[in-house]
C-alpha cells in the first residue's frame, strides 16, 4: 500500500504563475521528500524535509511539513515551462531507509 | 562519475523467461533498492539491500529475486516472467547512516514488457 496520496492528481497552469501540490500520509515519518520525474526518465530528488522541520526553501521551491495534520505541500514559483513534469512525494519512517511514495500529480506549464 | 547505471534500456520477454536487470552505482551508497513504476502509478519497492550481503522484501517481491555480494552491484532477477511484470523498473541508491534516510538517486530505467 502507498503512504502518500497526492492532490491534485494532474494541474494545468500558465508559465509564470505558482503551482501547489499536497501530499497526506499515514503513518509517523522520520522525514518527507519530493521528487520530480520527467517523462520516460528517471526520478530526480528535488528536497528532503525532516520532521522536526516545518518550512524549507531550494530555489523557486518551497516546501512545508505539517506532522499534525500529516501533509506536506509544495509550491513551485514563477514556473516554467520545464517545470513540466510529475512531482512524487516519498515518506521515510523513523529508523527504517526505505522510502514510501506516492503516486504524483502530473503538472503541465502552458506557455 | 557516472552515478546509478541500469541495463538493459529496454526487453522484451516472453512468458515463462528468466532475466536479470543489472543496477550498479559508484558512489560508494550502502542503500540500494528496486522499484516498479506501472502507468499513472507512484513507484512501489520491490526488493532493497542495506549494505553487501544484506536483502530484504519491499512491498511487491514475488516473482523477484535480489543479491548483494558487493557495494556498487544490486541486480534484480525475474524468475519466470509474467504479463503482470510488464512495468518500468528504477534502481536507486542512497547514503545512509542506519538511523536516518537521505535522498535517493535513480538509474533512468529499464522498460520491460513480457508478452
Amino acid at each position: 500500500s502507498q503512504q502518500g496520496e497526492e492532490d491534485p492528481q494532474a494541474l494545468s497552469i500558465q508559465e509564470g504563475e505558482n503551482a501547489t501540490m499536497n501530499c497526506s500520509y499515514k503513518t509517523s515519518i522520520n522525514n518527507l521528500q519530493w521528487y520530480r520525474q520527467n517523462s520516460g526518465r528517471g526520478l530526480v530528488h528535488l528536497i528532503l524535509i525532516r520532521s522536526n522541520e516545518r518550512e524549507k526553501h531550494s530555489g523557486r521551491l518551497r516546501v512545508t511539513l505539517d506532522t499534525s495534520k500529516k501533509s506536506s505541500s509544495l509550491l513551485i514559483t514563477a514556473s516554467r515551462a520545464a517545470d513540466t513534469a510529475s512531482y512524487f512525494c516519498a515518506t521515510g519512517a523513523q529508523g527504517a531507509q526505505k522510502l514510501v511514495f506516492g503516486q504524483g500529480t502530473r503538472l503541465t506549464i502552458n506557455p | 562519475n557516472a552515478g546509478v547505471t541500469q541495463t538493459p534500456k529496454f526487453q522484451v520477454l516472453k512468458t515463462g523467461q528468466s532475466m536479470t536487470l543489472q543496477c550498479a552505482q559508484d558512489m560508494n551508497h550502502e542503500y540500494m533498492s528496486w522499484y516498479r513504476q506501472d502507468p499513472g502509478m507512484g513507484l512501489r519497492l520491490i526488493h532493497y539491500s542495506v549494505g553487501a550481503g544484506i536483502t530484504d522484501q519491499g512491498e511487491v517481491p514475488n516473482g523477484y529475486n535480489v543479491s548483494r555480494s558487493t557495494t556498487e552491484d544490486f541486480p534484480l532477477r525475474l524468475l519466470s516472467a509474467a504479463p503482470s511484470q510488464t512495468s518500468v523498473y528504477f534502481c536507486a541508491s542512497s547514503y545512509s547512516t542506519g538511523e536516518r534516510t537521505y535522498e535517493q538517486y535513480f538509474g533512468p530505467g529499464t522498460r520491460l514488457t513480457v508478452t
